[in-house]
C-alpha cells in the first residue's frame, strides 16, 4: 500500500459546524503533515507530527486541533472555521529524515458557508 | 525563512523541451524536491537532489547548483498529460525538527499545446 488516503472528498460546512478530516496510511511512515492550499497558490505546511507527537505548529489559528491517535492516522478537527478558511487540505506523510520526499493524499475540498 | 522563485506559467508544444528554473536564497539547505500537481489534485512527487548535478528520471530531469542556490527541471519529449503546475520545495533547516519543514514555491503552470 503507497498511498495516503483522505475522507472525506469534499466537505461543506457552516461556520458553527464541528467536523473532522481524517486521514490514513499504510506505509509505515512515522512523519505526517497537514497542508493547506488555495486555488493557484503553493501547499503552505499547517502542522508536522513525528512519531506521534506534534513537532511542528506554524501559528496555526485555535479553530484548527490535529490529532494523531496512533502512528497510520492523522485528523484535523475543524470548529467555528471563517469562510477564508475554505481551501484544499492536504495531508502528507514521510519517513522520518531529511532526505524522504513527502506522500500526499488526495485532498479534502473544504467549503465553509 | 526560504524565498524560492519560479516562473508562474511557461508554454511549449507537445514533443518539445521546456526548462523549469527555481532560485532559492536560505541561510541553510538539506534538499530540493520537484513536486508534478494537476489541478485539483494533490502535488506527486518527481525529483530529490541533495548533492550538485543531474538527476535523471526517464523524461524528466532535475539539476541543482546549491552555490548558485539554482535548480532546474527539465521536462523532454513533453505530452499533453504534462500540462500542470510544477512545484520547487526546499527543505528548510531553520526549524527544530528541521528535516520535516518542506517550503513550496508558488509553483510553475505548464501549459502543453498540440
Amino acid at each position: 500500500d503507497t498511498e495516503v488516503t483522505q475522507t472525506p472528498k469534499h466537505l461543506v460546512m457552516g461556520m458553527t459546524n464541528k467536523k473532522s478530516l481524517k486521514c490514513e496510511q499504510h506505509m509505515g511512515h512515522r512523519a505526517m503533515y497537514w497542508y493547506k492550499q488555495k486555488a493557484k497558490k503553493p501547499p503552505e505546511l499547517m502542522f508536522v507530527y513525528s512519531y506521534e507527537k506534534l513537532s511542528i505548529n506554524e501559528s496555526v489559528p485555535s479553530r484548527f486541533s490535529p490529532e494523531c491517535p496512533n502512528s497510520s492516522l492523522l485528523n484535523l478537527h475543524l470548529h467555528a472555521l471563517q469562510p477564508e478558511d475554505s481551501a484544499l487540505y492536504l495531508c502528507a506523510s514521510s519517513q522520518v529524515g531529511q532526505f524522504y520526499g513527502y506522500t500526499f493524499g488526495s485532498g479534502t475540498r473544504l467549503t465553509v458557508v | 525563512g526560504q524565498n524560492i522563485d519560479q516562473p508562474t506559467e511557461m508554454t511549449a508544444t507537445e514533443g518539445a523541451i521546456v526548462q523549469i528554473n527555481c532560485t532559492y536564497q536560505t541561510s541553510g539547505f538539506n534538499g530540493l524536491f520537484w513536486y508534478q500537481q494537476h489541478a485539483g489534485e494533490a502535488p506527486t512527487f518527481l525529483s530529490y537532489n541533495v548533492l550538485d548535478g543531474l538527476e535523471e528520471k526517464g523524461r524528466f530531469s532535475s539539476f541543482l547548483s546549491r552555490s548558485k542556490g539554482y535548480s532546474y527541471l527539465l521536462l523532454k519529449e513533453l505530452q499533453m498529460k504534462d500540462s500542470a503546475s510544477y512545484l520547487c520545495a526546499v527543505r528548510d533547516p531553520g526549524a527544530t525538527d528541521s528535516w520535516g519543514k518542506l517550503q513550496f514555491g508558488a509553483g510553475t503552470q505548464v501549459v502543453v499545446t498540440p
